[in-house]
């Protein structure tokens, strides 16, 4: 059953700490992205990885990092200099780098609350 | 550069009359224009696309969008809405390379 999976469906952060999001992606897919979803903004680009060992900023980078050390994950860390973390966050996937047809498929969410 | 515009941040429909949810977009590439939706605290599921093929796009559940390149619009159209169409719905554009911008949404609301 292909897919991609996010963990966890919900996660608490205190003040100052780092956290990590966690998404794997069984599709074989090249390419993965994470989004910031906030109400009324629709989604927000942080970064995204077209092949693993290599990432790129998107948007909204500040405050965030990520690593692409296997092409199946792409782990989120929203750090302490991220102010304002409180957000639904979505991971999603595509099967080419560039060109084609990037159809983005997405992952069930995690959503961040801070305490 | 690319952005996308959603017309309506809001739309209420009866169960059974048409639904129309309004896209504008712009781009400095011939663009691709997807449409998504999301129900409440899950993630996006795609339900058509329009990648320079025909410009009248059918997609899954009954939804069809027509790209009018003249007017810049990809306007997303279902006779006849059900109940379990009200969801947030996502018109999204690619430009020249992999990442997408999102529009803000619109929240379609089906009452009985």
């Amino acid at each position: 059953d292909g897919g991609i999976t996010q963990s966890p469906k919900y996660l608490f952060r205190k003040e100052g700490q780092n956290v990590t999001l966690s998404c794997e992606q069984n599709l074989n897919h090249d390419a993965m992205y994470w989004y910031r979803q906030d109400p009324g903004q629709g989604l927000r680009l942080i970064y995204y990885s077209q092949i693993v060992n290599d990432f790129q900023k998107g948007d909204i980078a500040e405050g965030y990092s990520v690593s692409r050390e296997k092409k199946e994950s792409f782990p989120l860390t929203v750090t302490s200099a991220q102010k304002n973390p409180t957000a639904f966050y979505l991971c999603a996937s595509s099967m080419s780098r560039t060109g084609g047809e990037e159809t983005q498929y997405f992952g069930p969410g995690t959503r961040l609350l801070v305490l | 550069a690319q952005s996308v515009t959603q017309l309506d941040s809001h739309v209420s429909v009866s169960e059974g009359t048409p639904v129309l949810l309004r896209c504008n977009y712009s781009s400095s590439y011939s663009p691709s224009l997807f449409w998504y939706v999301q129900h409440p605290n899950k993630g996006l599921q795609l339900l058509l696309k329009y990648t320079s093929a025909a410009t009248l796009v059918k997609g899954i559940n009954g939804f069809e969008a027509e790209f009018k390149k003249s007017e810049t619009s990809f306007h997303l159209t279902k006779p006849s809405a059900h109940m379990s169409d009200a969801a947030e719905y996502f018109c999204v554009v690619r430009g020249g390379y992999s990442t997408l911008t999102f529009g803000k949404g619109t929240m379609l609301l089906v009452s009985p």
